[in-house]
C-alpha cells in the first residue's frame, strides 16, 4: 500500500534552515510528483511547492521563492523540503503528499511539526 | 489569482445531508479542476473529492461533489451524515500557472 512517512518533529532558532523528509513507499517513485503542503497553528492549508520525482523539476509558491529548496533520492524514494531562514511564522506542521495530476493529491504523509522559537 | 471562499462553519444532524460551498472570486470554476480534502483533528488531511467529482476509492459515496457555473462554486454534499464526518473541510484549485489555492475551510459538526 501507498505510504509517505515524514520525519519527525523539529525545534529551530529564528534564521535556522530546517530539512524534512518524506520516504515513500508502495509504489514506483519516480512515477509521481511530491508537494509540499503546511498548517500554522489553528489555521488553513497553505501549498508550499511542487517537485517532479521524475526529473526533478520545481514549482514554489511566490512567497516562498528563494528561501525553499525541494529535492529528490531516488535511490531510496525520499523526497525533502528545506526550508532557510526561518521566522517564526514558519511555526507549522509540514505535509508531503503525492501528486496524481497537477496539484491533485492522492495520499498524504503524517505531518512534520517544526516549532521556530528563540 | 483567485480567492475560494468557503462558509466558516456548518452544522447538521446525524442521518441529514449537507452541503458545503465554495466560491471562486474570479475566473471560471469549470476551469481548472476542484478538489476537495477532509481534516479531522490532529490527523493530516484525506482527499475525498478530486477532479470536481472523482471519489478516492475508499471514500463512501455519501460524498459527492459538484460545480454550478452559474454560481461559479463548486459544492461537496454529504448524505446520510455520521459523527465521524465531523471535520474540516477544505477545497482546492489552480490556475494555468499551477498556483494553488485552497478554501479557509469549513467546520462540519455533527450534532
Amino acid at each position: 500500500q501507498v505510504q509517505l512517512v515524514q520525519s519527525g518533529a523539529e525545534v529551530k532558532k529564528p534564521g535556522a534552515s530546517v530539512k524534512v523528509s518524506c520516504k515513500a513507499s508502495g509504489y514506483t517513485f519516480t512515477s509521481y510528483g511530491i508537494s509540499w503542503v503546511r498548517q500554522a497553528p489553528g489555521q488553513g492549508l497553505e501549498w508550499m511547492g511542487w517537485i517532479s520525482a521524475y526529473n526533478g523539476n520545481t514549482n514554489y509558491a511566490q512567497k516562498l521563492q528563494g528561501r525553499v529548496t525541494m529535492t529528490t533520492d531516488t535511490s531510496t524514494s525520499t523526497a525533502y523540503m528545506e526550508l532557510r531562514s526561518l521566522r517564526s511564522d514558519d511555526t507549522a506542521v509540514y505535509y508531503c503528499a503525492r501528486d496524481i495530476a497537477v496539484a491533485e493529491w492522492d495520499y498524504w504523509g503524517q505531518g512534520t511539526l517544526v516549532t521556530v522559537s528563540s | 489569482n483567485f480567492m475560494l471562499t468557503q462558509p466558516h462553519s456548518v452544522s447538521e444532524s446525524p442521518g441529514k445531508t449537507v452541503t458545503i460551498s465554495c466560491t471562486r472570486s474570479s475566473g471560471s470554476i469549470a476551469s481548472n479542476y476542484v478538489q476537495w480534502y477532509q481534516q479531522r483533528p490532529g490527523s493530516a488531511p484525506t482527499t475525498v473529492i478530486y477532479e470536481d467529482n472523482q471519489r478516492p476509492s475508499g471514500v463512501p459515496d455519501r460524498f459527492s461533489g459538484s460545480i454550478d457555473s452559474s454560481s461559479n462554486s463548486a459544492s461537496l454534499t454529504i448524505s446520510g451524515l455520521k459523527t465521524e464526518d465531523e471535520a474540516d473541510y477544505y477545497c482546492q484549485s489552480y490556475d494555468s500557472s499551477s498556483y494553488v489555492v485552497f478554501g479557509g475551510g469549513t467546520k462540519l459538526t455533527v450534532l
